[in-house]
């Protein structure tokens, strides 16, 4: 149970795209399509803003997009706004109802 | 609309017990499965438990295993996640959450402190 890998922060301009990755094994990531990503507001519930590795729950923005490729998920936020700017995690099912999160990525918007 | 509400946090000592409850509305709670992560101060996410809708699977992540049980009485709509033997790195903000498409509901979150 170790946790997905991912960057500890990237940062874009508004407007522009940015990608987070999500680094697993072939026994989470790799290997089932229940990859999910939450953004986390300070003092708020984390939100689901994509699941099942490319769907988007009604309410979030289609700026946010998800993908997977072997053994790494993504998560694209296209025209980058400063409301972003906050924590991102991927979460993966690991088989045997066991879940494992990703270490979180920190969104700077310039 | 659904909504989660954990309780039950609270300042315990090293060794110590405490029970954790969520109580959940808003949705038939009896046909979902539900999750407990928790998150250490300056730390990320980490999954601790899953309870299936009928409350007969369950499952621990390794750092809580054999001291932590989850438990839950569909009939008052709630969750509950006893813990036992706390140690100081138990510390953390704990949140019970609706897994359906993802954990697609969270609630706000209630604080454990462990004290050595």
């Amino acid at each position: 149970q170790s946790a997905l890998t991912q960057p500890a922060s990237v940062s874009g301009s508004p407007g522009q795209s940015l990608t987070i990755s999500c680094t697993g094994t072939s026994s989470d990531v790799g290997g089932y399509n229940y990859v999910s990503w939450y953004q986390l507001h300070p003092g708020k519930a984390p939100k689901l803003m994509i699941y099942d590795v490319n769907q988007r729950p009604s309410g979030v923005s289609d700026r946010f997009s998800g993908s997977k490729s072997g053994n790494t998920a993504s998560l694209t936020i296209s025209g980058l706004q400063a409301e972003d700017e906050v924590d991102y995690y991927c979460c993966s099912y690991a088989g045997s109802n066991t879940f494992v999160f990703g270490s979180g990525t920190k969104v700077t918007v310039l | 609309e659904v909504q989660l509400v954990e309780s039950g946090g609270g300042l315990v000592q090293s060794g110590g017990s405490l029970r954790l409850s969520c109580t959940a509305s808003g949705f038939t709670f009896s046909n979902y499965g539900m999750v407990w992560v928790r998150q250490a101060p300056g730390k990320g996410l980490e999954w601790v438990s899953f309870i299936s809708a009928g409350g007969g699977t369950s499952n621990f992540a390794d750092s809580v295993k054999g001291r932590f049980t989850i438990s839950r009485d569909n009939s008052k709509n709630t969750m509950s996640l006893q813990m036992n033997s706390l140690r100081v790195e138990d510390t953390a903000v704990y949140y019970c959450a609706k897994n359906y498409n993802g954990l697609s509901s969270w609630g706000l979150g209630t604080l454990v402190t462990v004290s050595s």
